[in-house]
Parts: structure tokens; sequence; C-alpha cells
């Protein structure tokens, strides 16, 4: 099962834009990760922001966390084609394990 | 540093048959997860191990196994499999040491598995 839901499931942008996908969990967290997949590959941690945290920020990126309604949002700002990827979010318990949402696939277009 | 490797990229099998995959994890790190990524069924958990001990599993049955060896490297075994197993397999570990619950897993590029 998945923790995780996330919106939308697709995204459609032109390089230059922002884009902003949002997951939602259900249990309490210790963490919560973005992780992006390119195309048949591995997955790249981009961010990690804890249970205490509300905002964290990583060059183009912005998470945001709202405990409270059991949310958060991945911001790319100024998108770049290099940016197609599927981005999901993971909910971190305090053994480290993760369960991950379904994904949004992004498509940046030049 | 090297990342995560996993062997083989590739595999074709047949319904019944039995493979193993391998992982090797960043060095220094102690966890090591299995995810089985299957087309429209997203990223699921199957097995993780510690120090050489499966601490935890997800809801597979038990022809999914596997084990840690002494330095860290994994092997998952899959027997009997089925079409259903068709997946990207994915490895991933994870730094243990000190304040180590909020540190992130690291992924390997996976193992394409297809049963034919």
């Amino acid at each position: 099962s998945q923790q995780g839901e996330e919106d939308p499931q697709a995204l459609s942008i032109q390089e230059g834009e922002n884009a902003t996908m949002n997951c939602s969990y259900k249990t309490s967290i210790n963490n919560l990760q973005w992780y992006r997949q390119n195309s048949g590959r591995g997955l790249v941690h981009l961010i990690l922001i804890r249970s205490n945290e509300r905002e964290k920020h990583s060059g183009r990126l912005r998470v945001t966390l709202d405990t409270s309604k059991k949310s958060s949002s991945l911001l790319i700002t100024a998108s770049r084609a290099a940016d197609t990827a599927s981005y999901f979010c993971a909910t971190g318990d305090s053994w480290g394990k993760l369960q991950f949402g379904a994904g949004t696939q992004v498509v940046v277009t030049p | 540093e090297a990342g995560v490797t996993q062997s083989p990229t590739h595999l074709i099998k047949t319904r019944g048959q039995q493979v193993t995959l391998r992982c090797s994890p960043i060095s220094g790190h102690t966890s090591v997860y299995w995810y089985q990524q299957a087309l429209g069924l997203g990223l699921q958990f199957l097995l993780w191990y510690d120090e050489g001990e499966e601490r935890n599993r997800g809801n597979f049955p038990p022809r999914f196994s596997g084990r840690q060896f002494p330095n860290y490297s994994s092997e998952l075994n899959v027997n009997a499999l089925e079409l259903e197993d068709s997946a990207l397999y994915l490895c991933a570990s994870r730094y243990t040491g000190g304040l180590s619950s909020n540190q992130p897993q690291h992924f390997g590029d996976g193992t394409r598995l297809s049963i034919l």
C-alpha cells in the first residue's frame, strides 16, 4: 500500500515556468522526502524536510510541509528541459523506512 | 565516491524460473532496501536489511527473499517467477550512524526484470 497521494498525476509546462506538485499522506511521519526519477533509471534524492520544519530550499527547489494538513508541496522554479522526469514524495519513519506516493510526471518543453 | 550499484541491469526469464539480483551499497552504509516498481503500481517496499539481519518486509509472498552479507552487499531472490513479477527492482542504501533517522536513501539504477 502507498502512503501518499500526489497531485497532479501529470504536468506539462514550458521552460522558464514554475512547476508545483503536491503530496498528501495519512499517518504521522519523521520526515518527508522528494525524489526524482528519469525514465527507466533509479531515484535521485532531492530534498528532505523534517517533521518539525515548515519550509526548505535547495537551489531551484522549494519544499513546504504542513503536518496539520498532512501535506507537502514541491516547487521547481524556472524549469528547464532537463527537469523532465517523474517526481515522488516519500514519507520516512524513525527507522528510515520510506513509503512512496504514486508520483507526478513532469514534462518541460523548450 | 561510488554510488549504489546493481547487477545485472536487464534480465529476461520465463515463468517458473528463479532469479538473483545483486546490490552493492555506498561504502559506509549498512542498511539496504529493496523496492519493486511495476508498471502502474508505483514503488512498493519489498525488504529491508541492516547489519546482516532482515528488519522488515513488505506485503510480498515468501518466494521473494534475500540476504545481506558481512560486507553489507545484498541479494534479492525470487523463486517460481510469475508474469506479474516483471518490474524494475530498485535497491537503496542508507547511512545509519549517528543521528541517522533523517538520512535519505540513495538508489541504484535498478534491474529490469522481464518475465516471458
